[in-house]
């Protein structure tokens, strides 16, 4: 069964450097989202993608965050300049269809930030 | 703003019991509900959703959940758990877009199972 990938499965990084998490959806997928859930709190949704550009995000999402796709396999969450409050598990998901479509979820890219 | 709440941070019951996980949301529309699954090191597996229609929907693994607009639920329940339902599960609430082609999900914080034998 075709599935959500992520990678890698721990990043530990120092604040202040720039990461690079990375998803693979699901090959005929269109649409891809990031998620992030802190330790102990919810899961909270950080962007959407459809047709390379930003359907929505929300305000954690801001300049230090960035999405692509950069090669129509891959797709990429970067955070500039990482702070400690950035910690947490990072989850890709992605859908096929508009509308009511499931979001599959990958495994989480658990983000440790020193 | 949509939201939801799961009362139970953690339950525990014996294998072969009973079990219902309690799921309350906000939104003013018709929501989209879902309940999803996670094991350790695992991701969110989707157990079932709800969409329109009828109230009561099957999902895997055996569960289900009933849609209650009145009293703005959507509880999940299986007849009898098995040890290896001993996860984190979680509800969440779909938004659309104003488009509707797209939804976020808003989740709750979860409720952890422990099954014990």
């Amino acid at each position: 069964e075709p599935e959500v990938t992520q990678t890698p499965s721990h990043q530990v990084t120092q604040m202040g450097q720039e990461v690079i998490l990375r998803c693979v959806p699901i090959s005929n997928h269109l649409y891809f989202y990031w998620y992030r859930q802190i330790l102990g709190q919810k899961v909270e949704f950080l962007v959407s993608f459809y047709n390379n550009e930003i359907s929505e995000k929300s305000e954690i999402f801001d300049d230090q965050f960035s999405v692509e796709r950069p090669d129509g396999s891959n797709f990429t969450l970067k955070i500039r300049s990482t702070k400690l409050e950035d910690s947490a598990m990072y989850f890709c998901a992605s859908k096929f269809l508009a509308g009511t479509d499931t979001q599959y979820f990958g495994p989480g890219t658990r983000l440790t930030v020193l | 703003a949509q939201s939801v709440t799961q009362p139970d941070i953690h339950i525990t019951v014996s294998e072969g019991a009973s079990l219902e996980l309690r799921c309350n949301y906000s939104y003013g529309a018709t929501p989209y509900l879902f309940w999803y699954v996670q094991s350790p090191g695992q991701g969110l597996q989707l157990l079932l959703k709800y969409f329109s229609g009828d109230t009561l929907v099957q999902g895997i693994k055996g569960f289900e959940a009933e849609f209650k607009r009145s009293q703005s639920s959507f509880n999940l329940r299986k007849p009898s758990v098995h040890w290896s339902d001993a996860a984190e599960y979680f509800c969440a609430v779909g938004a659309e877009n104003s488009g509707g082609s797209n939804y976020k999900l808003t989740f709750g914080k979860g409720t952890l199972l422990t099954v014990n034998p």
